[in-house]
This record gives structure tokens, sequence and C-alpha cells, in this order.
């Protein structure tokens, strides 16, 4: 079984440009979710998916980013101006919804690195 | 607030046991998972707890105290490849998890 798959895994951007990260989740997870480790600090959650629809986006920093799920399947992330601060590493993960104990399977990350 | 607390780093010997604790201040309680992650790769699920008690698995124990916030990995017989960050994440409900800062373990020969 394939896991959770992450696009590209390197990004390095000039402030103000646009970037748009993808994640492919373990196929038959309905949750999905991004996380964000900024240098130093712990990794933080920025929102989760059931489907397409959004259950939590408590943790976005702004609205210079737009998480989407079309069709309920892949996600992206798009960054829109990038500033300074949005480096980091973003991770997606994916669980069941039904049955067990819904455990979060990570992707590798993209590191993302705005100049 | 939610809180999550580790030690930043630890060093143990191959082939010894070494205490990972984790201690943790959130708004609800639906679970503590263990994470291990290499430099460079994905966390990778390592044990889940929700009860008090001890759960093993193999050369990984995960312990739970609910009444104190408290969570700790152990790790026997140490092996190199076992030098990584561990993660202490807690689910305050359903959906996102908290996650500590990590405690990188470097294990020397």
């Amino acid at each position: 079984e394939a896991g959770v798959t992450q696009f590209p895994s390197h990004s390095v951007i000039e402030k103000g440009q646009t970037v748009t990260l993808r994640c492919d989740p373990i196929s038959g997870h309905d949750n999905l979710y991004w996380y964000r480790r900024v240098m130093g600090k712990e990794i933080k959650f920025l929102l989760h998916f059931v489907k397409e629809s959004k259950q939590d986006e408590s943790g976005m920093p702004n609205n210079r980013f737009l998480a989407e799920r079309t069709g309920g399947t892949y996600s992206t992330l798009k960054v829109q101006p990038a500033e300074l601060e949005d480096s980091g590493v973003y991770f997606c993960a994916s669980s069941q919804v039904q049955g067990g104990i819904k455990t979060q399977y990570f992707g590798p990350g993209t590191r993302l690195l705005v100049l | 607030g939610q809180n999550i607390d580790q030690p930043t780093e630890m060093t143990a010997t191959e082939g010894a046991i070494v205490q990972i604790n984790c201690t943790y201040q959130t708004s609800g309680f639906n679970g503590l998972f263990w994470y291990q992650q290499h430099a460079g790769e994905a966390p990778t699920f390592l044990s889940y707890n929700v009860l008090d008690g001890l759960e093993e698995k193999g050369r990984f124990s995960s312990f739970l105290s609910r009444s104190k916030g408290y969570s700790y990995l152990l790790l026997k017989e140490l092996q190199m490849k076992d030098s990584a960050s561990y993660l202490c994440a807690v689910r305050p409900a359903r959906g996102k998890l908290i996650f500590g800062t990590g405690t990188r373990l470097q294990v020397f020969p």
C-alpha cells in the first residue's frame, strides 16, 4: 500500500511569489490534515478535511493560505503571496474515518524556503 | 491553552534502555501518540495510548497516566538506528494532533 506522498519535496521561492503544495493521501483515507513545522518549533496543525469538506481550519495562519480538496482525493495548499515567515516544512497526513484508532500517517513533507 | 512538554535532547548507549517523558495540558483528551522521525523523513507512528497503563510493542513500550497528564516512551535494547527524534502528540478531540517539540535521541556505540 502506498503511503502519503507530497510534491514537491523542496521549493525555494522569492517573497511575493506563489507556491502550491500537493498531497496525495493513502487510498481510502477520507481524513486529510495539513501541518507545518517552522524551524525550531513544534509541528502545528493547519487544517483538516473530511473528504472534500473543511472540518477544521482553525490553524490556518491568514488568508494568504488556501487549501482545497476537490473530489475528496488529493489536496493542494497554496500560499499567495508568500512571506519570509512562511518558510518551514509542510506535512500532510491522512487517516481513516471509520474504525480503529484513526492513526494519522504522515508524508515526508515539503520544505519551503521563502527568500 | 494547549501545552506539551518533552526533553529537547537525550543520549544513550547501544544496548541500553531509555525513557522519554512527555507531560501535557490540553483542553480535551482523545488519545496520545508517539511518532519517530528520522531527519528529513516523515514522522512514523510508534504507539497509541488512550487508557491508563502500559502498551508494549516489541522493543518499544508506551505508558499513560491521564490523571497526571503524563506519558513516557520506553525504548529497550537500543540500536544505532534508533537515533531519531521522538514526537509526543495529543489528540484533544476527534481530528487534529497537538505536538510537542520532539526529543532528539542520539545512540552511541
